[in-house]
C-alpha cells in the first residue's frame, strides 16, 4: 500500500512570497502524481498531473516537479486566491496525501 | 461545457443506505472514467472508487468494499454511488469527479440517529 506524506502540515506565508510544498511516497510512484487545490466549501481543483504538467487553465505560477518518491509543488508568488489546502494524489492507486494548508501570515 | 450535477443533501439513520446521483453533460459519457471521492467534516479527501461508464466495471477502495456500489445509466449519462450499512463516520460530502479534473458540486450525507 502506497502512503503519501505531505509537509509541512501548515505553511504560513505572505502574498508575493514563494510557497514550496512537499509530497513523499512510501514507494516509487514514478511520475503518477497529481496536485489539487481546495478552498473552503468548494470541490478540489486539479492543478498538476503526471508530476509536472499543469491542468487546463492553471496559471504558470504553479509548477510541479519530482519523480519516484519525492515531489514538490511550487507557487512562485502567492496571490490572495492561492491561500487554500493542497493535496497530492497517486494517480494509479488514487491515494491522497493528508494535505498542506497554506494560510496568510 | 462539461457539467456534473449531483443530487441533493441526504440525512440517513445508521444502518440505512444512501444513493447519490451524478448527472453529466457536455461530453461523451462513455469515454471517461468517473471517480467518487468523499470528505468528512474538517478532514482530507478519501478516494472511494471508480467506474468505467462504458463497460460498467468498477473498482473500490479496500476499506469500502462490500458497502459501496457504483452503477451507471448510459441513457441519461448519470452515474450513481450507493453506500450501505451507514455509520456516523460516513457523514461527509461526496463528490463525483470525471478523471478528477471535472468535479460535481458535492452532496452532503449526514448519518445520525
Amino acid at each position: 500500500e502506497i502512503v503519501l506524506t505531505q509537509s509541512p502540515a501548515t505553511l504560513s506565508l505572505s502574498p508575493g512570497e514563494r510557497a514550496t510544498l512537499s509530497c513523499r511516497a512510501s514507494q516509487t510512484v514514478n511520475s503518477y502524481l497529481a496536485w489539487y487545490q481546495q478552498k473552503p466549501g468548494q470541490a478540489p481543483r486539479l492543478l498538476i498531473y503526471d508530476a509536472s504538467n499543469r491542468a487546463t487553465g492553471i496559471p504558470a505560477r504553479f509548477s510541479g516537479s519530482g519523480s519516484g518518491t519525492d515531489f514538490t509543488l511550487t507557487i512562485s508568488s502567492l496571490e490572495p486566491e492561492d491561500f487554500a489546502v493542497y493535496y497530492c494524489q497517486h494517480r494509479s492507486t488514487f491515494t491522497f496525501g493528508p494535505g498542506t494548508r497554506v494560510d496568510i501570515k | 461545457q462539461v457539467q456534473l450535477v449531483q443530487s441533493g443533501a441526504e440525512v440517513k439513520k445508521p444502518g440505512a443506505s444512501v444513493k447519490v446521483s451524478c448527472k453529466t453533460s457536455g461530453y461523451t459519457f462513455t469515454r471517461y472514467y468517473m471517480h467518487w471521492v468523499r470528505q468528512a467534516p474538517g478532514q482530507g479527501l478519501e478516494w472511494m472508487g471508480i467506474i468505467n461508464p462504458s463497460s460498467g466495471s468498477t473498482s473500490s477502495a479496500q476499506k469500502l468494499q462490500g458497502r459501496v456500489t457504483m452503477t451507471r445509466d448510459t441513457s441519461t449519462s448519470t452515474v450513481y454511488m450507493e453506500l450501505s450499512s451507514l455509520r456516523s463516520e460516513d457523514t461527509a460530502v461526496y463528490y463525483c469527479a470525471r478523471d478528477q479534473e471535472y468535479w460535481g458540486q458535492g452532496t452532503l450525507v449526514t448519518v445520525s440517529s
